[in-house]
């Protein structure tokens, strides 16, 4: 059974700062992983999909990168803004791209 | 591209009643799903469709549960019999099969049930 963590649960950060948030998944055999972001009430976003064949994917400020055979992936945030607040969710997906998620990392950037 | 729509945003109702939820998924996506969140967790699939056909439910659908897809456009979400433990916000996504990323899940912004 796939089981997805994230770290840090929790970040503030000042404006400007670059970021990492981690997340972790325990089965490989998967077809692709993407990072959504979510806003207090409001249902996800699609940020970045990541093949399974591929390592990395960039979206202007945003770049997430895949290690499949360890189970990892990457968001990295460049130059972060108040606007960038949210939660960020990972979810590896099946064949059927059932995704499953992580609890999420809630980021805050301060102004 | 309208996105996904959900309807109603917000329900509230009392243990034991019945509710029923619709989405409909961006016009030419073939897969309909259906997620389930409560609070400071991230979504739980629930079920999903290709088309009108349902090709998976997950062990948390109980038979109080039903969803269908009639037509393979909206998709309807019924919950018999409610208890408290059912409140939570349920998503509905959908993606095109066959298609360059294909894969990429457009979510709707959710319907939040309450049950009192």
């Amino acid at each position: 059974k796939q089981e997805v963590t994230q770290i840090p649960a929790a970040l503030s950060v000042p404006e400007g700062e670059n970021l990492v948030l981690n997340c972790s998944f325990t089965d490989s055999a998967i077809y692709n992983l993407q990072w959504f972001r979510q806003d207090p009430g409001k249902g996800l976003t699609s940020l970045l999909l990541i093949q399974s064949s591929q390592r990395e994917q960039t979206s202007g400020r945003l770049n997430a990168s895949l290690d499949k055979s360890s189970g990892r992936s990457t968001l990295y945030i460049a130059a972060s803004q108040p606007g960038d607040s949210a939660t960020y969710l990972c979810a590896p997906g099946g064949a059927t791209n059932k995704l499953i998620f992580g609890t999420g990392t809630l980021l805050a950037v301060q102004p | 591209d309208t996105g996904v729509s959900q309807d109603p945003r917000h329900k509230i109702t009392k243990r034991g009643q019945n509710v029923t939820f619709r989405c409909d998924p961006i016009s030419e996506h073939n897969r309909l799903y259906w997620y389930r969140q409560t609070l400071g967790q991230g979504p739980e699939f629930l079920t999903y469709f290709q088309n009108e056909a349902q090709l998976e439910k997950s062990r948390l659908l109980s038979d109080r549960f039903s969803a269908e897809r009639p037509k393979g456009s909206f998709s309807t979400l019924e919950i018999q019999r409610t208890e408290q433990g059912d409140s939570a916000m349920y998503l509905c996504a959908s993606s095109l099969v066959g298609r360059e990323n294909a894969e990429k899940l457009f979510f709707g912004s959710g319907t939040q049930l309450s049950v009192l």
